[in-house]
């Protein structure tokens, strides 16, 4: 069956330093994915989108890889501050067709 | 430009009845997708809805239905609310095809009792 799943479920982490989130898929085979960030109580917010032909993808303090061999996404966060303590979210689409499907996210806390 | 707007926020509803939910599209997005978010959970998939059709749908029983309308918008329905119903309801806009973001509202808070 196909499967999402995040390194874990929680990673705590000292300001300024950087968090790795990783995210492995089983029986999928996206052309894309895509990771967004969620705050309690509201919708998820859509932060990168990476192409099976990119391995990388930068967007300010935030990197995205994809690794359509070993079926795995890592999402870093440089310099991470306080304000970036959020559960993050790996999708990949099911049929290629936009259908995205989530993991279960890591929860993110960047301490002071 | 107004993002994509859900109602209602909150709902209680009992065991057997059944409950419909509203979303409204980012502007200029054609296709909604809805999700199904348990407490410390991913969103999990519903279905998702273009041109007025349901175009994808994930592993939800037949209680669970929806409908697009002509200005985009939509409605979820679920009958016979079970308490396992009880969740977050998200839906998300975006453009049809590969590559377009998810613009998702702040949800639907339903509690079955």
């Amino acid at each position: 069956s196909q499967k999402i799943e995040q390194n874990s479920e929680a990673l705590n982490i000292q300001e300024g330093k950087t968090a790795t989130l990783t995210c492995n898929y089983t029986n999928y085979s996206p052309a894309y994915l895509q990771w967004y960030r969620q705050d309690p109580g509201r919708g998820p917010v859509f932060l990168l989108l990476i192409r099976e032909n990119e391995k990388e993808k930068r967007k300010e303090r935030l990197k995205v890889t994809f690794d359509t061999t070993l079926k795995q996404s890592l999402f870093h966060i440089t310099a991470s501050q306080p304000a970036d303590s959020a559960t993050y979210l790996c999708a990949p689409p099911r049929n290629n067709n936009n259908d995205m499907r989530f993991g279960a996210g890591t929860r993110l806390t960047v301490k002071p | 430009d107004a993002g994509v707007t859900q109602s209602p926020t909150h709902l209680i509803k009992t065991r057997g009845q059944q409950v419909t939910l509203r979303c409204s599209p980012k502007s200029g997005h054609d296709t909604v997708s809805w999700y199904q978010q348990a407490l410390g959970q991913g969103p999990q998939f519903i279905f998702q809805y273009y041109e007025e059709e349901e175009r994808q749908r994930g592993n939800f029983p037949d209680r669970f239905s929806g409908h697009q309308f002509p200005n985009y918008s939509s409605e979820l329905n679920v009958n016979a609310l079970l308490l396992g119903d009880s969740a977050l309801y998200l839906c998300a806009s975006s453009f049809w095809g590969v590559y377009s973001p998810l613009h998702f509202g702040n949800g639907t808070r339903l509690t079955v009792t």
